[in-house]
């Protein structure tokens, strides 16, 4: 079964940094585009970073100089490691496949990060 | 503030058609960039409604379609069911961002 479990979500407080953790089954991590997409309290959807198959990555500009994505191909994981973390990072963060030719075909069930003093 | 606009609602009653917009520009969906609509039901991850501007899932009913003409977007759902109450969203990518987008969400409320 095609799947993705998100973990590593908490209460941080403001500048201080957090690993986010998405365990792939069903697929290869390193085969796929791979995103991270966050969503605050009762907001609508923001992307924030994605990996091509490739390796190159990009990221939203709210995240550019803070935020990290990166992958581990032996244990098909996908990561984002969050820095200098501030309260308007507050959201749930969901680890998804594409955006590719056929969008974003599979979402996680999200991890929610809470920062706040 | 999303480059993709979406009307914040819209509604019908059960059976009824409805359109959800995405309005966009020559830097995203103008300029060639495929949408793509998900549909979030309460407290759950979004789920992939269509892809490439008009392509639905295997298992999506083919109730809902999408469409997309100059610089917008835009998802019909036909024959509106009480269990198509969520909140739906268009992605594209931009090309001045050099980055993906997401509209900025209709929820739709089945009267």
């Amino acid at each position: 079964e095609v799947q993705l479990v998100e973990s590593g979500g908490g209460l941080v407080q403001p500048g201080e940094s957090l690993r986010l953790s998405c365990a792939a089954s069903g697929f290869t991590v390193t085969s796929n585009y791979m995103s991270w997409v966050r969503q605050a309290p009762g907001k609508g959807l923001e992307w924030v970073s994605i990996i091509y198959s490739g390796g190159s990555t990009k990221y939203a500009d709210s995240a550019k100089g803070r935020f990290t994505i990166s992958r581990d191909n032996a244990k098909n994981t996908l990561y984002l490691q969050m820095n200098s973390l501030r309260p308007e990072d507050t959201a749930v963060y969901f680890c998804a496949r594409g955006p590719g030719y056929y969008g974003v075909d599979v979402w996680g069930q999200g991890t929610t990060v809470t920062v706040s003093s | 503030q999303s480059v993709l606009t979406q009307p914040p609602s819209v509604s019908g009653a059960p059976g009824q058609r409805v359109t959800i917009s995405c309005t966009g520009s020559s830097s995203n969906i103008g300029a060639g960039y495929d949408v793509h609509w998900y549909q979030q039901l309460p407290g759950t991850a979004p789920k992939l409604l269509i892809y490439g501007n008009g392509n639905r899932p295997s298992g999506v009913p083919d109730r809902f379609s999408g469409s997309k003409s100059g610089t917008s977007a835009s998802l019909a759902i036909s024959g509106l069911q009480a269990e198509d109450e969520a909140d739906y969203y268009c992605q594209s990518y931009d090309s001045s961002l050099s980055g993906y987008v997401f509209g900025t969400g209709t929820k739709v409320t089945v009267l």
